[in-house]
């Protein structure tokens, strides 16, 4: 089936750039999305991207789709302390008809002031 | 603004005991999900409603979880019993539609469970 892998942790210096990676194994994985969990909350959905695009911009949200070698990137430019949270990657696989999401086990960003 | 409901926030039980959770989705949504979430994992479907119906429950331990959706609003998800691996935050979500097509999950608070 679909597995999803993200990196644990990242620490950045409020101001910088952060960069969240993931990889997927379903090639034919139709919709990906990043969520936020900030700590005792649920997920709140960030940005999405359809898998025949190769990048989206929201405002200081970039996300890159790099189909070839299934990877995904977001990327938050000028980072805030309130930035800090969990972040996950979640597909889509090709085979849901039901829209299931398989998420990745979550990157923990850290900003520090 | 329209948020998903659950309750209770936080339950603490004994192995061998029964549990229950309530979820009260975003008015007129179709599709609710019940996830399981392990601390430092994702979220895993447990299962996914279409209205009344269930369209996935693969990952559902059956033997001693069971969901339902009775009138295809609000949801209730019970555990009996309660084992120590049960341990987790129980998150639930709703979207306008389910599918392969773009569909948002609004997502609850959660309930955090932890079996002794």
């Amino acid at each position: 089936g679909e597995d999803v892998e993200q990196s644990l942790f990242l620490s950045v210096r409020e101001g910088d750039s952060s960069v969240i990676n993931c990889t997927y194994t379903d090639s034919s994985s139709t919709y990906l999305y990043w969520y936020k969990q900030e700590p005792g909350a649920g997920l709140q959905l960030l940005t999405y991207i359809f898998s025949n695009m190769d990048m989206k911009q929201d405002q200081r949200l970039t996300v890159l789709l790099n189909k070839k070698d299934k990877h995904l990137s977001l990327r938050i430019a000028d980072t805030q302390t309130g930035d800090s949270a969990i972040y996950f990657c979640a597909s889509v696989p090709g085979s849901s008809n039901t829209g299931k999401l398989i998420f990745g086990q979550g990157t923990t960003l850290q900003v520090k002031p | 603004e329209a948020e998903v409901a659950q309750s209770p926030r936080y339950k603490i039980t004994e192995k061998s005991q029964a549990v229950a959770f309530w979820c009260d989705p975003i008015s007129g949504h179709a599709t609710l999900y019940w996830y399981r979430q392990i601390l430092g994992q994702g979220p895993e479907l447990l299962v996914q409603f279409q209205d009344e119906s269930v369209v996935d429950d693969s990952q559902l331990p059956k033997d001693r979880f069971s969901a339902e959706r009775l009138k295809g609003v609000d949801s209730t998800l019970k555990i009996q019993p309660a084992e120590l691996g049960d341990s987790a935050m129980y998150l639930c979500a709703s979207s306008a539609t389910g599918g392969k097509a773009y569909n948002e999950q609004f997502f609850g608070p959660g309930t955090r469970l932890t079996v002794l």
